[in-house]
């Protein structure tokens, strides 16, 4: 498998253009999460999608932040209009969910990330 | 809610060096910890998983250990090696949840 494939690798854009930013998640995967990653806040996550259904989106900076999962096999993740405060690196991650137990308790195997998107808005 | 954090920020160490990353969690009821690293450039890749009833993990030269109650965990290298350099990052998995939560991160460089 080629791993969780992002794109564009790199995108530089003016303040107020729209930007999306697009992720293949490995084959077989349920899960697929969108994180951003700067300097001053470290890793942070975004959203959270399980079978292509967002659970959590609380990390979602604000109404100019957008994502979806049409199908199992790519997301998007839609930021406008784009801030100069935008600028970050955004990485794409997947993984398997599953049931365990009698009580049917969810497990998840490691994450797998994305190359990231290396995103600078002027 | 969890917060992560890691010491040292950065580390640099000439090779040869055995050392220790330490990460710490604020609320000790977690599922899992995870270590990852990180090359300049690139994504995370997971390094290695302790479940929270466990006490130790290990894959070659990494050992990572848990200590649930002190919310603390502790990456050990040994032998460090120039291609060790990388940042390394904690993250924890809290109980009832199927999201985790970063650390920093610690830049390590390991000089030839």
């Amino acid at each position: 498998d080629a791993g969780v494939i992002q794109s564009p690798r790199h995108e530089v854009t003016e303040m107020g253009q729209e930007v999306t930013l697009r992720c293949k998640p490995i084959s077989g995967h349920n899960s697929l999460f969108w994180y951003r990653q700067t300097m001053m806040r470290g890793l942070e996550l975004l959203i959270y999608f399980n079978n292509n259904v967002p659970i959590d989106d609380s990390g979602m900076p604000e109404d100019r932040f957008s994502a979806k999962m049409p199908n199992a096999s790519f997301s998007t993740l839609k930021i406008q209009p784009s801030e100069p405060r935008d600028s970050a690196v955004y990485f794409c991650a997947s993984s398997l969910q599953f049931r365990t137990g009698g009580f049917g308790g969810l497990d998840q195997e490691t994450q797998y990330f994305g190359p990231g998107t290396r995103l600078l808005v002027l | 809610k969890q917060e992560v954090t890691q010491i040292p920020a950065a580390l640099s160490v000439p090779e040869g060096e055995n050392l220790v990353l330490n990460c710490s969690f604020t609320d000790s009821a977690i599922y899992n910890l995870q270590w990852f690293r990180q090359d300049p450039g690139k994504g995370l890749t997971s390094l290695l998983l302790i479940q929270s009833s466990q006490r130790e993990q290990t894959s070659g030269r990494l050992n990572a250990s848990l200590d649930k109650s002190s919310g603390r965990s502790t990456l050990y290298i040994a032998a460090s090696q120039p291609g060790d350099s990388a940042t390394y990052l904690c993250a924890v998995r809290s109980s009832g949840y199927s999201t985790l939560t970063f650390g920093k991160g610690t830049m390590l460089l390991v000089s030839p």
